[in-house]
């Protein structure tokens, strides 16, 4: 079975400080792919990021981080020099690669940026 | 234009009328996909299709029913609508099981 768990439920940072979600998985299968995305106050889902099992090097991509770990079975998302319009729900998923259509998603991390 | 178009935005609809959410993409995906998700919750996979004649049960297809017309439609039934069917509906589509899925802007619908 796969389940990804976001922990931390709502975060709430003032502009311009750092902030970090936290993302833990699991499954059985040594090949899967991890996901965020991102949830605006509009809710259209957009894609952040993918990451497939054999490729640990961690991303970013302008104030955007991520931080893969399979000995921890985490998959970090730090936003540095938060802005307002980062304020959203972030949600990370995983699916696996062996006939399994299903994106097992957690139950997302509610960012609040304060002016 | 966007890739993956949901109409409609926003429905209100009755206890045991029957509704229909449609899905249209133009990125050319063969596998297409249904999604709801509740407050405070992530999303829950309701019906997907790999091709037009390959339709397949998510893990929450009770009272729900769907239609491939096309490569690029797919449609969402509810064919009695129940207030627990209150949702924000996601479609998406993917090219093959190890690519990302694209979702569209979603359909809010509630039911009273």
């Amino acid at each position: 079975a796969q389940k990804v768990t976001q922990a931390q439920t709502e975060i709430s940072v003032v502009e311009k400080e750092d902030v970090t979600l936290d993302c833990v998985y699991e499954t059985r299968d040594t090949t899967y792919y991890l996901f965020w995305y991102k949830q605006p106050p509009s809710g259209e889902l957009v894609f952040l990021i993918r990451r497939n099992s054999f490729d640990e090097q961690n991303e970013i991509s302008g104030r955007y981080s991520w931080n893969f770990q399979k000995s921890t079975s985490s998959f970090n998302f730090t936003i540095t020099a938060s802005q307002v319009v980062d304020s959203a729900v972030y949600f990370c998923a995983l699916s696996t690669n062996f006939g399994n259509e299903k994106l097992t998603f957690g139950t997302g991390t509610r960012l609040t940026i304060i002016p | 234009d966007a890739d993956v178009t949901q109409t409609p935005r926003n429905r209100i609809t009755k206890t045991g009328k029957r509704i229909m959410l449609e899905c249209s993409q133009t990125k050319g995906h063969d596998r297409m996909y249904w999604y709801r998700q509740d407050p405070g919750l992530g999303l829950q996979l309701i019906y997907y299709s790999f091709d037009v004649k390959d339709i397949n049960k998510g893990e929450i297809s009770d009272g729900y029913s769907v239609s491939r017309q096309a490569q690029a439609k797919f449609s969402l039934s509810l064919e009695s609508a129940i207030p627990n069917q209150t949702a924000l509906y996601f479609c998406a589509t993917r090219r093959d099981n190890t690519d990302t899925q694209y979702f569209g802007p979603g359909t809010r619908l509630t039911v009273l």
